[in-house]
């Protein structure tokens, strides 16, 4: 079936820094969501993306949606505690209901 | 503000007992999805619906595993019977879809996580 390449699969950062994570396909996307998972919660929808090269923000989140279709990426700058889970993107196919997920990145800040 | 509610929120049970899971889409979305959490598996896919009508199931084992949509405000997903490999977390997510694809946030639940011993 369909996959998400989502990298990395982890990360250990410092408080203050800026993070950056992808989702690779050899699919092309109609659209790119990338999600965040507390524990015990559901994914929560961070930021949605509909057209390629779109560039969305929300606070200190960006994410891009590829020229290619195929990748998408997120950023978060200036970490700060909260921010600890697991990310995940999730694409939809043309012409299908369905989205697809990466399998998260999960962000770790050391104290 | 409007969210997708599950219960229950834990479920503790023994092999080949069933289990019913509810969900509660947020007013005004015309499709529900079931998807099931794994360490190894990551988020799957188990079935959806739109305007209540099953759509795709084929995530699903067939033989124990049923989802329904009695109206616009419930979907269930039931087990029977269960087994302990059906231990997971189960959310609900609901959504805006239009026939052929096109627009598709998916709002998630808290989840259902269930043990079957």
């Amino acid at each position: 079936g369909q996959q998400l390449n989502q990298s990395p699969q982890s990360m250990f950062i410092q408080e203050g820094e800026d993070v950056s994570m992808n989702c690779t396909s050899s699919s092309i996307f109609n659209t790119w969501l990338w999600y965040k998972q507390d524990p015990g919660e559901g994914p929560v929808l961070l930021i949605a993306l509909y057209k390629a090269g779109e560039l969305t923000s929300n606070g200190r989140l960006t994410a891009q949606f590829g020229i290619t279709r195929k990748d998408s990426f997120l950023n978060i700058s200036a970490s700060i505690p909260s921010d600890v889970g697991i990310y995940f993107c999730a694409g939809q196919l043309p012409r299908d209901d369905k989205i697809i997920f990466g399998k998260g990145t999960r962000l770790h800040i050391l104290p | 503000d409007a969210r997708v509610t599950q219960t229950p929120r834990h479920k503790v049970t023994e092999m080949g007992q069933e289990v019913t899971m509810r969900c509660q889409p947020i007013l005004g979305h015309n499709t529900v999805f079931w998807y099931r959490q794994t360490m190894m598996q990551g988020l799957e896919l188990l079935a959806y619906f739109r305007n209540r009508a099953p759509l795709d199931d084929s995530g699903m084992p067939k033989d124990r595993f049923s989802a329904e949509m009695p109206d616009a405000t419930l979907a269930t997903l039931k087990i029977q019977p269960s087994e302990p490999r059906d231990s997971a977390v189960y959310f609900c997510a609901s959504g805006w879809t239009l026939t052929g694809g096109g627009y598709n946030e998916q709002f998630f639940g808290p989840g259902t996580r269930l043990t079957v011993l």
